[in-house]
């Protein structure tokens, strides 16, 4: 079965400041897609950046961006120029390529942005 | 705007009643939804897989006679807690699973749950 595994709790940054949320998953699949999506206290999922396995190049979206490490089975997510509306839980997702495959959540990463 | 929806966003039942929550995918066909449950601060958990009309595939250790899933149409899907009790009470959340964008999951806006 795969794991996804999100070994930070809680982390802060400074406003306009860059921070790094880490996972890291397991899997003997060769293609997938790894995810992070953004909760905030609305608790509405969001998502921030998808990351089909078979591609090289790491995802972008404006502010945020992975460093995808396909042999090391680590997908981190960067933030840059952290604004206070970045506040929220975010979570780390794994999902088989197959249509209809379910999402499996790491434990997430609680991420407060100070003024 | 959001192209799952979800309803109540908020309910609170006696608890021994019985409560429906809806899942509906407003302009695709979903032919999976997800169920799951969240506890604060903590991960989603998957109660269970709904494929429309078959039986819902439920996690192991999620009751199937308590947490009644119904996946009628390509656009809704219900979850009913029978019988519920104070430890029912949490925060739901549906997903709908559809081929456009790349095999996307879109997610509801959530349903809190209260059982007094």
């Amino acid at each position: 079965a795969q794991t996804v595994t999100q070994s930070q709790p809680e982390m802060s940054v400074q406003e306009a400041e860059t921070v790094t949320l880490s996972c890291t998953y397991d899997t003997s699949e060769s293609d997938y897609y790894l995810f992070w999506y953004k909760q905030p206290p609305s608790r509405q999922m969001i998502l921030v950046i998808r990351q089909e396995a078979y591609k090289q190049q790491n995802a972008t979206e404006n502010r945020f961006s992975v460093n995808f490490q396909k042999a090391a089975k680590s997908f981190s997510l960067k933030i840059s120029d952290s604004q206070l509306g970045d506040a929220a839980m975010y979570f780390c997702a794994y999902r088989r390529m197959e249509y209809g495959n379910k999402l499996v959540f790491g434990a997430g990463t609680i991420l407060r942005v100070k003024s | 705007g959001a192209v799952v929806s979800q309803h109540p966003s908020r309910v609170i039942c006696k608890s021994g009643t019985s409560v429906k929550i809806e899942c509906r995918s407003l302009d695709f066909q979903a032919t999976t939804m997800f169920w799951y449950r969240q506890f604060p601060k903590q991960s989603l958990m998957l109660m269970a897989t709904s494929n429309e009309g078959s039986k819902a595939t439920y996690e192991q250790g999620v009751e199937k006679d308590k947490f009644l899933i119904n996946h009628a149409s390509l656009t809704l899907s219900t979850l009913t807690v029978t019988s519920a009790h104070p430890e029912d009470s949490s925060f739901y959340i549906c997903s709908a699973s559809t081929f456009r964008a790349g095999n996307t999951i879109y997610f509801g806006e959530g349903s809190w749950l209260t059982v007094v």
